[in-house]
């Protein structure tokens, strides 16, 4: 079964410095990668995805995650943050074919707080 | 466009009691998905359809829960005997078709007294 592993669960940083967020997958089939994000009261919104293709990914809001299959991860990267950023972020996976229909499996989510 | 509405957006209810929780998908979507949010975890997989019909089930937790999707557009998650243990937001997504990009609805947080 497909697991999913988000390595920090709180990533405190000041306003403008580069942000990491970890996230690495158990899969070893093909798969489809995700990363949401979700702010306070709010639903889960799509940041980025990985389907196939060019292992760098860009998002919304200056986000980009960089896929690697050798070590299964699927890290998630902004150069410069914003207080506005803040929010929980949550990287999800499903596998490619067979009968997964698109069933994401979540990780446990990392909450971003930007300090000023 | 309109995109996923859930229903009531929050449900306050006591211990054994029967809820129904309302999704509305996106229009023309025909994959709809339920997951399951407790506190301080990521959301689990609970049902999925595809059109009417469920197609997995799998993630239903036991047979207190049940949804349907009678008309293939709204869906309805059932949950019998409450349990406080059943408290979390109840999330439901949709998609154009399955494995497509699921859209995400603002979710319906219960709570069970």
């Amino acid at each position: 079964a497909q697991s999913v592993t988000q390595l920090d669960s709180q990533v405190p940083v000041f306003e403008e410095a580069p942000v990491e967020l970890r996230c690495n997958y158990s899969s070893s089939v093909s798969v489809y990668l995700f990363w949401y994000v979700q702010y306070p009261n709010q639903g889960l919104q799509l940041l980025l995805k990985y389907l196939s293709g060019s292992t760098l990914v860009k998002g919304i809001n200056g986000f980009e995650a960089e896929f690697n299959k050798s070590q299964t991860s699927f890290h998630l990267r902004k150069p410069s943050v914003h207080i506005s950023d803040t929010a929980e972020y949550f990287c999800a996976a499903y596998n490619a074919g067979g009968t997964s229909y698109g069933k994401l499996t979540f990780g446990q989510g990392t909450i971003l707080t930007v300090h000023p | 466009g309109a995109g996923v509405s859930q229903t009531p957006s929050n449900k306050v209810t006591e211990k054994g009691k029967y809820v129904e929780l309302r999704c509305d998908p996106i229009s023309g979507h025909t994959a709809l998905y339920w997951y399951r949010q407790s506190l301080g975890q990521g959301p689990e997989f609970l049902i999925y359809f595809q059109g009417t019909g469920a197609a997995d089930d799998s993630g239903l937790p036991n047979d207190r829960f049940f949804a349907v999707r009678p008309e293939g557009s709204v869906s309805t998650l059932k949950i019998q005997r409450t349990e406080r243990g059943d408290s979390a937001v109840y999330l439901c997504a949709s998609s154009l078709s399955p494995g497509n990009e699921q859209y995400f609805g603002p979710g319906t947080r219960l709570t069970v007294t």
